[in-house]
């Protein structure tokens, strides 16, 4: 199974509104990403999560707070964004450490984003 | 600082064509390049990993090289078909990037593929 799981798959939110993007793998992935994609644009890394640590945040603003709870789930909460913050926000995961650098990133079907 | 450039943009190719797509990156110290494919609105489907070490990698009708002195990578797609019709998406991984994973993409080449 090499499947990354995304939800909701579209989501429309006011400026004012709390909501939170779920992501989930069962590949034993000890990394778990997320990106924002623009149209027409590659993803854009946001954070990186390195055995339910974060190792990167890509200097994105406090309005987005990423969770990792275990080793299978990422969540990203979403709390005052503004309407440039519409996207598709793709999650991936992949392994670590492996020799060589062989590890492959999956990456899941995405959460279509509408800020109103 | 590493920077990802596809060359075309865009292609446009009658079905049953050969063809290649261009990636270059600034920075040879790298674990490896990636090739992904991605379908509107849709996420990223992982082609063809090809590590720092290896010359070329193979699955199916599609065949991508790595020559990282010269900091280029290629996708050749053998017989395109419609359904090859998508953006394709190259990506390093930096040495510096640790066990993070992260990937630095290129702006991708989106194909299509005519009947």
């Amino acid at each position: 199974d090499t499947e990354v799981t995304q939800t909701p798959k579209h989501l429309v939110m006011g400026m004012t509104n709390k909501k939170s993007l779920k992501c989930e793998q069962h590949m034993g992935h000890r990394a778990m990403y997320w990106y924002k994609q623009k149209a027409k644009k590659p993803p854009e890394l946001m954070f990186v999560y390195s055995y339910e640590k974060l190792s990167i945040n890509e200097s994105v603003p406090s309005r987005f707070s990423p969770e990792c709870p275990n080793s299978s789930l990422l969540n990203l909460h979403l709390h005052a964004l503004q309407p440039e913050d519409s996207a598709l926000y793709l999650c991936a995961s992949s392994q670590v450490g492996l020799a060589g650098g062989r590890e492959t990133q999956y990456f899941g079907p995405g959460t279509r984003l509408l800020v109103l | 600082k590493q920077e990802v450039t596809q060359i075309p943009a865009a292609l446009s190719v009658p079905e049953g064509e050969n063809l290649v797509l261009n990636c270059s990156f600034t920075d040879s110290a790298i674990y490896n390049l990636q090739w992904f494919r991605q379908d509107p609105g849709k996420g990223l489907t992982s082609l063809l990993l090809i590590q720092s070490s290896q010359r070329e990698q193979t699955s199916g009708r599609l065949n991508a090289s790595l020559d990282k002195s010269s900091g280029r990578s290629t996708l050749y797609i053998a017989a395109s078909q419609p359904g090859d019709s998508a953006t394709y998406l190259c990506a390093v991984r930096p040495l510096g990037s640790g066990n993070t994973g992260k990937l630095i993409f290129g702006q991708g080449t989106t194909l299509q593929v005519k009947p």
